[in-house]
């Protein structure tokens, strides 16, 4: 069945430096990839996405790499801040399906 | 924060009992899907609701089962409840009725199954 695969489970990172999440997806149909942030006791929120047709997108001090052809895909957080502590998911959607494959989250810590 | 709103926040249920987790979507998101958040998991897919029509379904048992209503509402009834399905029950709501859409997630429902 489908899958996402996360990777680191734990990251701890100084502040200011930068922060690398990967996922692997096996369903090669999937075509939507997005990155949610949790806080401790908070609901999953979008940080940013990416489709299939893209291969990189960046917001700020985030940014969202895409290789379609490893079904690879990795979240990228540079000068990192202590705010940025909480645990993010990635997830892969499949092209016409309904269904939203979520990984096991990664907790970042960034240490002041 | 989102306009989702879920009810009750937390709950207490024993073993074989039912529950009913409710859901406001945020006005004129037409689709809702229910995630089982396990402690130290990510969201696990339950179903999909598009215009009060389950449209997808995760690896769930059918006595997990929902109901969307006209009014942008929702819910997830679970039976006969075991100790496993203790979780933070998180609903989200998107406009259309196509997956790749963002989707806003309420502050979830958790539930304690003893």
């Amino acid at each position: 069945g489908e899958n996402v695969e996360q990777h680191p489970s734990t990251l701890s990172v100084q502040e200011g430096d930068s922060a690398v999440i990967k996922c692997t997806y096996s369903d090669s149909a999937s075509n939507y990839f997005p990155w949610y942030k949790q806080e401790l006791g908070k609901r999953p929120q979008l940080i940013i996405d990416i489709r299939s047709n893209v291969g990189e997108k960046k917001d700020q001090r985030i940014a969202v790499t895409l290789n379609k052809t490893a079904k690879h895909f990795s979240l990228h957080i540079t000068e990192t801040q202590p705010e940025d502590s909480a645990v993010y998911f990635c997830a892969a959607i499949h092209t016409g399906g309904f269904k939203t494959i979520f990984g096991a989250g990664t907790r970042l810590f960034v240490k002041a | 924060e989102t306009g989702v709103t879920q009810s009750p926040t937390h709950l207490i249920k024993t073993r074989g009992q039912q529950v009913t987790l409710r859901c406001s979507s945020q006005s004129g998101h037409n689709t809702v899907s229910w995630y089982q958040q396990a402690l130290g998991q990510g969201p696990q897919f339950i179903f999909q609701y598009y215009r009060e029509e389950e449209n997808g379904r995760g690896n769930f048992p059918p006595r997990f089962s929902g109901l969307q209503f006209p009014n942008y509402s929702s819910e997830l009834n679970v039976n006969a409840l075991e100790l496993d399905d203790s979780a933070l029950y998180l609903c989200a709501s998107s406009p259309g009725g196509t997956p790749q859409e963002t989707q806003y997630f309420g502050p979830g429902t958790r539930l304690l199954v003893l």
